[in-house]
């Protein structure tokens, strides 16, 4: 029943790691986007994704990258984890033509030690 | 200077009180507005959209003035289930930008 799913819900890892957090929608939507909320709650975009096509990306190192493999999911694979990535990362999504209405997955809670 | 800016609170209000958020905005490019709701340790959700002719919902009244970069949202007879981080949001270039949230405490 889940409208954005995301796996896992809770991530703690050594810094260095390497990890992945998975997204899915069965909204059908075509627009898919990944956020990360800091300690001080504030949400910033990180990426989106359009049918499969990164349209966004802002400036986000490099440690992170996303990956489409069809227009219902969209993972986040992070390199190398430092302290600062610990955070929750949402990912949404929004039916193509209406970027504004975005629904949200429950996020996952990562925290770096 | 954050594009969305938002009194932080925390806002603690008495049950049945009506309670204003305000919210500004420097990106004049920005094309519409929404206040998005987020409980503690939940996702955000879209509460309401904001039009310049001002809009109702329920309890729940929101305004954007163009002019000033200016938008509010007003919250009538508030209960304490209305308890939780409100984010006001611009939308422009494809993206949605956030602000900071204001925390909204009901008290019985």
């Amino acid at each position: 029943d889940t409208a954005v799913s995301q796996t896992p819900k809770y991530l703690v890892t050594q810094m260095g790691n390497d990890k992945s957090i998975k997204c899915e929608q069965n909204l059908g939507h075509d627009t898919m986007y990944w956020y990360k909320q800091d300690s001080k709650k504030f949400l910033k975009i990180m990426f989106s994704y359009n049918n499969k096509e990164l349209i966004i990306n802002e400036t986000v190192p490099n440690r992170f990258s996303p990956k489409s493999p069809d227009k219902a999911h969209l993972n986040l694979h992070i390199n190398s984890l430092e302290l600062g990535d610990s955070a929750v990362y949402f990912c949404a999504s929004s039916p193509t033509g209406t970027y504004n209405e975005q629904f949200f997955g429950p996020g996952t809670r990562l925290t770096v030690l | 200077r954050k594009e969305v800016e938002q009194d932080p609170g925390p806002f603690n209000v008495p049950e049945g009180a009506t309670v204003a958020f305000n919210c500004t905005y420097s990106n004049s490019a920005s094309q519409s507005f929404f206040w998005y709701r987020q409980d503690c340790r939940k996702e955000p959700k879209l509460l309401m959209s904001v039009y310049s002719s001002g809009n109702e919902d329920g309890r729940f009244t929101a305004q954007l003035n163009r002019a000033s970069q200016y938008i509010s949202l007003l919250i009538r007879d508030s209960k304490l289930s209305d308890s939780a981080t409100y984010l006001c949001v611009g939308f422009g270039n494809e993206k949605l930008t956030f602000g900071t949230g204001t925390r909204l405490t009901i008290i019985p």
